[in-house]
């Protein structure tokens, strides 16, 4: 199975800060990498599809990266609702991996 | 309104059993893949099983192959997961989760609020 890696675990940051995440896959996985937000008590949210396709109402600060093996997450301008915790996940041959998520905590 | 709904969730004694539903309305539920997703206390994500729109393809985590079963009932629009030799460590809130299309490079696109399973003595 593909094994993902996903950084920092937790990261402090300000309002108006730019926030990257990290996540590498064990083996080249194309573009089929997706990111989500989950804050406490509430469902997952998709924000980001095929690594860079920005999901409909998700805020333009939001934004995907990468391809092959290591894909990122950006929040340009780091806002109030955005404190929380961002899995990505990772689709290869009917199995889906989650990686272990960052919690973006306030400064 | 578009929207999943669970149910079923409650506390079951070690290798006991449960099933889960989902109610699916505001889209074509028969046209769509769907998954479970589970999180446990304070941990992160973890798929569980996938059924195809039609039901006659179905995945499973080795986690809990051989004792989960998901299914479907397009004409009731509702997912389920059957739940059996339930341990401990399955503990967890579960949510099931509409699979988007290639277009949308197989990600969850929907997911409902989430059912609370506890296994314990």
């Amino acid at each position: 199975d593909i094994q993902m890696t996903q950084s920092p675990s937790t990261l402090s940051a300000s309002v108006g800060d730019r926030v990257t995440i990290t996540c590498r896959a064990s083996q080249s996985i194309s573009s089929w990498l997706a990111w989500y937000q989950q804050k406490p008590g509430k469902a997952p949210k998709l924000l980001i599809y095929k690594a860079s396709s920005l999901e409909s109402g998700v805020p333009s600060r939001f934004s995907g990266s990468g391809s092959g093996t290591e894909f990122t997450l950006t929040i340009s301008s780091l806002q109030p609702d955005d404190f929380a915790t961002y899995y990505c996940q990772l689709y290869n041959s009917y199995l889906w991996t989650f990686g272990q998520g960052t919690k973006v905590e306030i400064k | 309104q578009v929207q999943l709904v669970e149910s079923g969730g409650g506390v079951v004694q070690p290798g006991g059993s449960l099933r889960l539903s989902c109610a699916a309305s505001g889209f074509t539920f028969s046209r769509y893949g769907m998954h479970w997703v589970r999180q446990a206390p304070g941990k992160g994500l973890e798929w569980v099983a996938y059924i195809r729109y039609d039901g006659d393809d179905k995945h499973y985590a080795d986690s809990v192959k051989g004792r989960f079963t998901i299914a479907r009932d397009n004409y009731k629009n509702t997912l389920f997961l059957q739940m059996s030799s339930l341990r401990a460590e399955d503990t967890a809130v579960f949510y099931c989760a509409k699979h988007g299309d290639y277009d949308y490079g197989f990600a969850f696109d929907m997911w409902g609020q989430g059912t609370m399973v506890t296994v314990s003595s």
